[in-house]
């Protein structure tokens, strides 16, 4: 079994200052972990993805989120807000298993960008 | 290349009624998966499709139901509607490896409206 918690469902932060979102995980299998961002009325864009490599993953848009086994945790993060920045998160976990290709989505992370 | 494509983009249902939904995968990739968006939440999985297959069946009703095409394109159908089918279904084509998957690419979606 393997699921995801989020653990702020609206995030708002000013302009240039830094951002972070908390995803703890659980699974039985060693997992891969993403994070997608949606913006209104849009489709779902990958951010970054960790597949058991590197423990620091750096994505597009100048976001980032370590993978930390012993607190279970994938939180993502970014130096400096920009307003283009204001959408949904989800944090997403997959097992490492052939054939096995059933992401489990967190519930979601809006984030808010005060100017 | 194209991306996932979905159609239609937005579909207007009435109750007992049945719709298909369809989805051409990212050329090459043979698996696709499909998910239901509730307004406000996270994506749900519904099923997978790898090589004309199901691999995977989500907690949903058997009202809902999938099949995958020799060209790995897929269609998505759910009879007898209910107001609570009204969602975002997002279809999803990923590529399979021993390792496990390492990306979805997610079309844009179909919004259904049950009225």
């Amino acid at each position: 079994a393997q699921s995801v918690t989020q653990l702020d469902s609206h995030v708002s932060v000013s302009e240039g200052t830094p951002v972070l979102l908390r995803c703890n995980y659980s699974s039985s299998y060693s997992p891969s972990l993403f994070w997608y961002v949606q913006h209104p009325n849009k489709g779902l864009q990958l951010l970054l993805k960790y597949t058991s490599a590197a423990t620091l993953v750096k994505g597009i848009n100048g976001f980032e989120a370590e993978f930390k086994k012993s607190e279970t945790s994938f939180h993502l993060t970014k130096p400096s807000a920009h307003m283009s920045d204001a959408a949904e998160y989800f944090c997403v976990v997959i097992p490492l298993s052939f054939g096995n290709e059933k992401l489990t989505f967190g519930t979601g992370t809006r984030l808010t960008i005060i100017p | 290349d194209a991306g996932v494509t979905q159609s239609p983009t937005h579909l207007i249902k009435t109750r007992g009624q049945h719709v298909t939904l369809r989805c051409s995968p990212i050329s090459g990739h043979k698996s696709v998966s499909w998910y239901q968006q509730v307004l406000g939440q996270g994506p749900q999985f519904i099923f997978q499709y790898y090589e004309k297959e199901e691999r995977g069946r989500g907690n949903f009703p058997d009202r809902f139901s999938a099949r995958q095409f020799p060209n790995y394109s897929s269609e998505l159908n759910v009879n007898a509607l209910l107001l609570g089918d009204s969602a975002l279904y997002l279809c999803a084509s990923s590529t399979s490896r021993q390792e496990g998957i390492t990306e979805a690419f997610f079309g844009q979606g179909t919004r259904l409206t049950v009225v």
